[in-house]
């Protein structure tokens, strides 16, 4: 199946700083997904982007389909942002199907 | 609108219990997805509904593990007898169809096997 590769592993900020995680896939896909896991393990979607460019407040993705892969951007990062960010595609192997492929996670720790 | 629903939040019991987990996900969402995440790692499918019909459940140990969609709307899933190695978060999600689109997640029940 498709292999979903994220890094870093582990980043720790200072309050105010900016960063970018990045997810590699081994295949192409037709979707992919960011998440927020919070520290009581709730996964809140932050993003959907099959392609292209997207911004949220202090948050914005890019995919390239082409080169298989994105990036999350955060910017001025506060406190509320640790956690862990996964990326997840739907795995072309199974089909047109929503069996989603999650990376390990990037853990964010942000200090005040 | 209300976001997918999942009871209970946690759950301790002993290895060889029943356990089951519900799930109620989002209206108008046909398709529903049983992921299990261990400590450190994502989330992996388990068993994946389309309306009431159970059209991936490769990666369901079938030996221990059940789940049911009964008229297309909530889930169970149930493991029975439990084992130590079950312990882990296990998420609900749901989507409008099978297919690319977007999933949203329950906030997951945390079991522990002791």
């Amino acid at each position: 199946g498709i292999q979903v590769e994220q890094s870093p592993p582990d980043l720790i900020l200072q309050e105010g700083a900016n960063s970018t995680l990045r997810c590699n896939f081994s295949d192409s896909v037709n979707n992919l997904q960011w998440f927020h896991q919070n520290p009581w393990g709730q996964l809140i979607n932050l993003f959907y982007i099959p392609s292209g460019t997207k911004q949220n407040g202090r948050l914005s993705a890019t995919t390239v389909a082409t080169e298989r892969y994105s990036l999350l951007y955060i910017s001025s990062s506060q406190t509320t942002d640790s956690g862990v960010y996964f990326c997840a595609a739907p795995d072309p192997y199974s089909g047109n199907t929503g069996k989603l492929i999650f990376g390990q996670g990037t853990t964010l720790q942000v200090k005040p | 609108e209300a976001g997918v629903v999942q009871s209970p939040r946690y759950k301790i019991i002993e290895k060889k219990q029943p356990v089951a987990f519900w799930c109620n996900p989002i209206s108008g969402h046909n398709t529903l997805y049983w992921y299990r995440q261990n400590l450190g790692q994502g989330p992996e499918l388990l068993i994946r509904y389309e309306n009431e019909e159970a059209v991936d459940d490769s990666q369901l140990p079938k030996d221990r593990f059940s789940a049911e969609r009964l008229k297309g709307v909530d889930s169970t899933l149930k493991i029975q007898p439990a084992e130590l190695g079950d312990s882990a978060v296990y998420l609900c999600a749901s989507s409008v169809e099978d297919g690319p689109y977007e999933q949203y997640f329950g906030p997951g029940t945390r079991l522990t096997v002791t």
